[in-house]
């Protein structure tokens, strides 16, 4: 089967920097997915890691180990508006091209 | 600019109604999604198509149906309505011919259903 897990809950300030862990169990790895999800809104995609290693983009990180399966989402320089759940997520293996999903991290940030 | 619409962002019915919601694409994507979210459960998936005409059962398929006469428009169908089926539904696309792993999956902005 398949499992993803990350923590239900994280709180940092503005400015600061925090680190979302994501694990995960599958078969057949194809990659992993990051999602933002402000509330009430659609998620939107963050980033895309398929090879070991850090991948940046702006404020965001993307941080991939393919044999430890373990992923994380590194934010810096955090801001008010970052505050949303973060989805990581990996290519369904009896299911196409859908994606499965971890329950979300909803981070908070304040000031 | 890449759309997924959806037909209502917030529907009322009430039990044992029959209910549509549907969802269009303009990207021209083969793979179409419907998932629920539920507050402390996540994204769980419903029913996919890849194709025209083609569905596939999700994790979680009990209680509905899908149609998909259009490459652009996929239907999730609630037979009977349950109270257990109170839930955000999002809908969504993914491109398949050409396409590689790393294409993400663009969201619709969801339907919160309400089953009275």
């Amino acid at each position: 089967g398949q499992n993803i897990d990350q923590p239900t809950e994280m709180t940092a300030t503005e400015g600061a920097i925090v680190q979302i862990n994501c694990t995960y169990q599958t078969s057949g790895f194809n990659g992993l997915f990051w999602y933002q999800q402000h509330a009430g809104e659609a998620p939107t995609f963050l980033s895309y890691n398929v090879l070991d290693g850090l991948e940046e983009k702006g404020r965001f990180s993307s941080f991939l180990s393919r044999s430890k399966g373990y992923s994380y989402l590194l934010l810096k320089e955090l801001q008010m508006k970052d505050s949303a759940s973060y989805l990581c997520a990996v290519i369904h293996n009896q299911a196409g091209t859908a994606l499965i999903f971890g329950k979300g991290t909803t981070l908070s940030v304040s000031s | 600019d890449v759309k997924v619409t959806q037909s209502s962002r917030y529907l009322v019915k009430r039990t044992g109604e029959k209910v549509f919601l549907e969802c269009v694409q303009d990207m021209d994507h083969e793979n179409m999604f419907w998932y629920r979210q539920d507050p402390g459960l996540g994204l769980r998936l419903i029913y996919f198509s890849y194709d025209v005409k083609m569905k596939e059962k999700g994790d979680i398929p009990e209680g509905y149906s899908v149609s998909r006469e259009k490459k652009e428009r996929f239907s999730l169908i609630l037979e009977s309505a349950s109270t257990n089926q109170t839930s955000m539904y999002l809908c969504a696309s993914r491109t398949g011919t050409g396409g590689g792993d790393r294409d993400e999956q663009f969201f619709g902005p969801g339907t919160r259903l309400t089953v009275l």
